[in-house]
C-alpha cells in the first residue's frame, strides 16, 4: 500500500534562518506532488506541485522553493525565512495516470518562524 | 485566493444529529471533493462528485452538487462525536494535475 512520510512535525525557527522540508512517497511510481500551506483556522493554499522529477510549479510567488530530486521526493526550502511564513505546511500525492483524483495528504509540519 | 467557502464556519450538534455543511465556489469545475481533517493532522479524502453528477452517497455521507448555483452540500447522518473536525470543500477546474483550491472549512464539534 502506499505511504507518505513528511517530517518534522513540528519546527520552530528564527527569522533569516534556511528551511528544508522533506516528503516521501511509498509504494507508487511517478505519482503527482503537492506542498500545500495552511494559516492558522484557514483553509490550503497550494504552493507547489510537480509531475515528474525537476518539473516543478510554482502557484504563488513567494520567499519559498521546491525541488524533487527523485521520483518519490518533494522539498520545500527557504534561504531566508520570514515571519509570515509560519503555518501548517502539508505535502500530498496523487495518481498521475488518472486524471482527476483525490489527495492524500501527509501529516504536516507546524513551522513557527520567531 | 480562495475558491470555496463553506457555511457555516462552526457547528455544534448533539450525537446522533445530523450535520449539514454547504460550500459554495467561483468558476466552473471538472469535480469537487470533501476532506477531513481532525486537529492538527493532515486531510483525508471522503468523497468525490464529478460535475456531471448531482447526489452521491457514501456511507453516513451524503454530498450533493447544483452547478448550476455553484454550490454544494455535504450531509454527515447520525453523527457521532469522532466525527469532530474541520471540513473542507475543494474544487478541481481541470489541467495539468489534480491542483485542488480549498475552500476555509468548518469546524464540526459533536458532542455526547
Amino acid at each position: 500500500s502506499q505511504t507518505i512520510h513528511q517530517w518534522p512535525a513540528t519546527l520552530v525557527q528564527p527569522v533569516g534562518s534556511p528551511l528544508s522540508l522533506e516528503c516521501t512517497v511509498e509504494g507508487t511510481s511517478n505519482p503527482n506532488l503537492y506542498w500545500y500551506r495552511q494559516a492558522a483556522g484557514r483553509g490550503l493554499q497550494l504552493l507547489f506541485y510537480s509531475v515528474g522529477i525537476g518539473q516543478i510549479s510554482s502557484e504563488v510567488p513567494q520567499n519559498l522553493s521546491a525541488s524533487r530530486p527523485q521520483d518519490r521526493q518533494f522539498i520545500l526550502s527557504s534561504k531566508k525565512l520570514l515571519l509570515s511564513d509560519s503555518g501548517f505546511y502539508l505535502c500530498a500525492w496523487s495518481v498521475s495516470s488518472l486524471p482527476r483524483v483525490k489527495l492524500f495528504f501527509g501529516s504536516g509540519t507546524q513551522l513557527s518562524v520567531l | 485566493s480562495q475558491q470555496g467557502e463553506e457555511d457555516p464556519q462552526a457547528l455544534s450538534i448533539q450525537e446522533g444529529e445530523n450535520a449539514t455543511m454547504n460550500c459554495s465556489y467561483k468558476t466552473s469545475i471538472n469535480n469537487l471533493q470533501w476532506y477531513r481533517q481532525n486537529s492538527g493532522r493532515g486531510l483525508v479524502h471522503l468523497i468525490l462528485i464529478r460535475s456531471n453528477e448531482r447526489e452521491k452517497h457514501s456511507g453516513r455521507l451524503r454530498v450533493t452538487l447544483d452547478t448550476s448555483k455553484k454550490s454544494s452540500s455535504l450531509l454527515i447522518t447520525a453523527s457521532r462525536a469522532a466525527d469532530t473536525a474541520s471540513y473542507f470543500c475543494a474544487t478541481d477546474a481541470g489541467g495539468t494535475a489534480s491542483k485542488l483550491t480549498f475552500g476555509t472549512g468548518t469546524r464540526l464539534q459533536v458532542t455526547l
